[in-house]
């Protein structure tokens, strides 16, 4: 059984950008959920895929948008990429949605904004 | 904004020693608490999952008691290991949403 895989593992852009980090969940999982870990924080929950549509959402503005394909995989994409966003971004897997589904995590794409 | 709490930020123990840990989250909207371990370069790993009030679940040498009423958890660890070294987290679940909070960590000295 495959686990959650992520990519890149790291990435290095300019203020101004856009980036498209990408998470394959582990097999048989159809929820996927992605988190910002800013330095000394705990994760931030940004949004919750679910069978390929978006079901639930943090306090995260519109720039913040992604996918999920019908293999479940998912993207995490940002726009106008801001200093702030430099952080662990972390991708969760899960047989299906919140609240007492386990939850399987990646080992997270580090992105620093220059 | 909903705050989840941990307590201490940080511990260190002897090997053997037996130590527990807070986490405090809001008494409403409850639907779930979750609790991870994460240890340096590895993904974040479930421990537990608990869902109603009065819950105890246990793992090995952790267990994990659960009180809605009053908004908090306690994980316990019973005679610590060096290889349970790691920061330990805590997420309330309210309808499809995850609060993390900031960790305990914990090291275990040989």
């Amino acid at each position: 059984e495959t686990g959650v895989t992520q990519s890149p593992t790291h990435l290095i852009k300019t203020r101004g950008q856009q980036v498209t980090l990408r998470c394959s969940s582990q097999s048989g999982h159809n929820t996927v959920s992605w988190y910002q870990q800013a330095l000394g924080q705990g994760p931030q929950f940004i949004f919750q895929y679910y069978r390929e549509e978006e079901n639930g959402r943090g306090n995260f503005p519109p720039r913040f948008s992604g996918l999920q394909f019908p293999n479940y995989s998912s993207e995490l994409n940002v726009n106008a990429l801001e200093l702030d966003d430099s952080a662990l971004y972390l991708c969760a897997s899960s047989l299906g949605p919140p609240p007492d589904n386990e939850q399987f995590f990646g080992p997270g794409t580090r992105l620093t904004v220059l | 904004i909903l705050n989840v709490e941990q307590s201490p930020q940080s511990l260190h123990v002897q090997e053997g020693d037996s130590t527990n840990f807070t986490c405090s989250f809001p008494s409403s909207n409850f639907y779930a608490l979750h609790w991870y371990r994460w240890e340096t370069a590895k993904s974040p790993e479930a421990l537990f999952v608990m869902t109603l009030n009065g819950d105890e679940k246990k793992k090995g040498r952790i267990s994990a008691t659960l009180n809605t009423k009053e908004g908090y958890s306690y994980l316990y660890i019973k005679g610590s290991q060096p290889e349970d070294s790691a920061t330990y987290l805590c997420a309330f679940v309210t309808g499809n949403q995850f609060y993390f909070g900031t960790g305990t960590s914990l090291t275990v000295i040989p």
